[in-house]
Order: C-alpha cells, then structure tokens, then sequence
C-alpha cells in the first residue's frame, strides 16, 4: 500500500487568487492523479502527473486554470487558479499500486468566498 | 450520464442491523470494479476490488458480490456499527481509465 500526505487539509480563499495543494507519496510511482470530488458528486480526473514530462489533462480541464508539477516520483502539486466560487470542492490525489488498486490522499476542502 | 450508478443515494439503519448498497455500470471493457469507504473530511480508502472471475469477496464485515454478465455489483455491510457511517463509493476500471459512481451515504444510528 502507498501512505499519501496531502495538504492542506481545507482553506477558504478569496476568489480572485490561488490555492496550491501538495501530496506526497511514500513510495516512488509513475503517475499521480488529481481529481475534483464536488458536492453530492462522484470523483472526477483533473489530470494525470507524468514525471518528467507535463500533465495529461481530461476534457473540460486545461492546464492555464490547473497547472501541476510533477518534480519528482514522490511529490505533486496542484493549483487551481483565478479562484471563484465554484471551484469549491474537495481536491484529491492518488496514486496506484501494480496491482491497479488506487490509494488516496486525506483530500483539500477549498472554499471560495 | 453517468457509467456508475449508484443505489440508494442515502440510507439509515440502525447499529447492529445489515445493510446491501447497489451499484449497477455499463463500462466496458470490464477490467476491475472496487469498493472504497469515504469518511467525511478524508481520501477513499479500498475495501475490496474483484476482477472479471470474482463473484465474491469480504473484508471483514464487508462483503461484495460481483455479476459481471448483468454488470451489478452489491457490498453488504454486517452488523453495522457506529463507525460504518460513511459514503460509500463503486469504482469500475477500463482501459485504465477509473469511473466513479456518486456514492451512497450510510449513516448508523445507536
């Protein structure tokens, strides 16, 4: 099993700015992924985070409004941008084991005011 | 629309008592389906994955099934317990690729 550390764990930002979110994995792996869990909805992909090389992003997410790095095998971050209210939802990251099981970071409750 | 669907939304019972959430999904092709349990302010945590071949699987006092012919998936939680209380999410793998149903919330009463 993989041991996510992600923070923050929750913040309230003023919309307008950004909120950088961090994880941190204790295993080196080749994919992270960021998902956006809104509220009463199921997870949805954001991005995957390719070491080496930028971020594989889903439709309806572009890389202006959600950069990522991806420095290294154990470390991610996330930002989401030019915040506004409704890009308040819990962000996560995971990762997976060889076995295809995903493991998940403790997830950011960001709140936009 | 979404692929997984998820069934009941919510759901109370009482301690002690069983429970059997519902989750029904048309990816394909079919790779993995899991399980995870969501605690509220916390990251998903698996509680089973079951392949193609897999009708059952338990961990615990969790228990799933897995009819990959009729594409439903049940996880049956026994003698609930406080603790239990949680959303209770149904992921289906394909082409590498993770869908996620809107999860059922469990809430267990003393």
């Amino acid at each position: 099993s993989a041991v996510i550390s992600q923070k923050p764990s929750r913040d309230i930002c003023q919309r307008g700015t950004s909120l950088t979110i961090q994880c941190q994995v204790d295993s080196q792996v080749t994919m992270m992924f960021w998902y956006r869990q809104q509220p009463g909805q199921s997870l949805t992909l954001i991005a995957t985070a390719n070491q080496g090389s930028e971020a594989t992003y889903e439709s309806g997410f572009v890389i202006d409004k959600f950069p990522i790095s991806r420095p290294n095998l154990t470390f991610s971050t996330l930002t989401v941008s030019n915040l506004s209210p409704e890009d308040s939802s819990i962000y996560l990251c995971s990762v997976e084991d060889p076995g295809g099981n995903a493991f998940f970071g403790q997830g950011t409750r960001l709140t936009v005011v | 629309k979404n692929q997984v669907e998820q069934s009941p939304q919510s759901l109370i019972i009482l301690e002690g008592k069983n429970c059997t959430l519902q989750c029904n999904y048309t990816v394909s092709p079919f790779s993995n389906l899991r399980w995870y349990k969501q605690d509220t302010g916390r990251g998903p945590v698996s509680l089973t994955i079951m392949t193609f071949s897999e009708n059952t699987k338990s961990n615990g006092r969790y228990t799933a099934t897995l009819d990959a012919d009729t594409k439903q998936s049940s996880l049956h939680i026994t003698a609930s317990q406080l603790s239990d209380s949680a959303s209770y999410i149904c992921v289906v793998s394909a082409n590498y690729k993770l869908s996620f149903g809107a999860g059922t919330t469990v809430t267990v009463r003393a």
